[in-house]
Parts: C-alpha cells; structure tokens; sequence
C-alpha cells in the first residue's frame, strides 16, 4: 500500500530557532502534498497544498514566510516552520496523493506526523 | 454553516454493537468521500472512500452516500474496544485545482466492554 513517511516524528526546540520537517511518499510518486496542523482536541486544518516544482497554495491565515514549503522531487516535500515560537507547538502532519491512483480517486494518504514544541 | 459537519460525540456503544456515525457536508458539487480513523496522538488512517449513491461494505465496515441529502454515514458492525477512536469525515473540496479534501471536526467513538 501507499506509504508516506514523516522526519522527525518529534522535536523539541527553543523559541527563535527553525525546524525542518521532511515528507516522503515511500513507494509511488506525488506531484500534490498536503500539510496540516492539530491542536490537541481539535480537528485537521489545511495549512498549504504543496505542488512539485511550483509554490505552494496557502490557505487563508497562513503566513507563507513563516511556514516555508519546497516541494523539489516527485517525492519529497518539506515545511519550514521558521522563528518558532511556542504557539507554533502542534502536531504537523502531511499527506501525499499518488499521481497514478489519483487518475481515478483522490484518496489522500498521512505520513505519521510530527510533534513540534517550542520551549 | 460549516463545510463538513459531525456529532462530535462522545458516542458510547457496547462491544458488538452497531456504531453508527453520521457526517453531512454543504457543497452539492462534491464528488467523493472518505472517513479517517484517527487514534488519540495518531495521524489519521483512511478506513473507507466512496464515490457513487448508495452503500459500499469493507469488512465489518459499511459507508453510506445520499448525495441528494448531502449524507455519508459509517456503520461499524461488531464493534470492538479497538474501535474506539475519532472518526474523521473527508469530503473533496473543488475550490481549487489541487481538489483538497475538507475533513469534519470528528465524533470521538468509545465501545464499552
């Protein structure tokens, strides 16, 4: 089955510093990424959709030069989450649609996520 | 009025039940549909899609679509303590080319032994 993978899964950093979470689709390629963010008790919200070799779409609310997102192969995207502070501290997760499947569905499938917090 | 709507429950079930969960969603246009199980710290896991009226069964999982009530349900046959979990609704949104999905705020799911 289709596979995405998520780096680190946590991490833990001071106030001011930036954090680089990966996103790999495993076993098929994906030109469309998705990214994500949870507070605990809540449900997902759509932070950006990640496009290979173009920028990524932003959802509204969502500081794009805060939240830095390359998309540079079919099969890897990353989110930049620059001069953290601690209300940044949420559970980030991506997911990546396959280009082959998506010929007929769009199913969506999660990397396991990545818990950040900021001290 | 949101885009996709769920009880957020907690919807309490005894083990072997019928749990039944329920979702609508606003935009007519919408083509297809997924429920996510997520647990408690977890990302989410697709358990069921589907894309046509009617019902389409996976196990002791059964999803239901009424696109003319805009109502996609999920009844979980004999349940399990192992089903207890959040149920996320996922609806594709066509605001965009990138036809992101929209998922549901999620009903929170607990099978009593």
């Amino acid at each position: 089955g289709a596979v995405v993978s998520q780096h680190p899964s946590w991490v833990i950093c001071k106030s001011g510093t930036s954090v680089k979470i990966e996103c790999r689709s495993l076993d098929f390629q994906a030109t469309t990424m998705f990214w994500y963010r949870q507070f605990p008790k809540q449900s997902l919200m759509l932070m950006a959709t990640s496009n290979e070799g173009s920028k990524a779409t932003y959802e509204q609310g969502v500081e794009k030069d805060k939240f830095l997102i390359n998309h540079a192969s079919l099969t890897l995207s990353t989110l930049t989450v620059t001069s953290a502070h601690p209300e940044d501290s949420s559970f980030y997760i991506c997911s990546a649609r396959d280009d082959i499947a998506t010929l007929s569905t769009d199913t969506q499938y999660f990397g396991p996520g990545t818990r950040l917090t900021v001290l | 009025q949101k885009e996709v709507e769920q009880n957020s429950g907690p919807l309490s079930v005894p083990e072997g039940a019928i749990a039944s969960l329920n979702c609508t969603y606003s935009d007519r246009g919408s083509q297809s549909f997924f429920w996510y199980r997520q647990y408690s710290g977890k990302s989410p896991e697709l358990i069921m899609s589907i894309y046509s009226n009617g019902d389409k069964e996976d196990g002791r999982f059964t999803a239901q679509l009424n696109k003319a009530s805009q109502y996609v349900s999920l009844l979980i046959r004999d349940s399990q303590p192992s089903d207890s979990a959040t149920y996320l609704c996922a609806v594709n949104g066509r605001y965009s080319s990138a036809s992101k999905i929209i998922f549901g705020s999620g009903t929170r799911l607990s099978i009593r032994p």
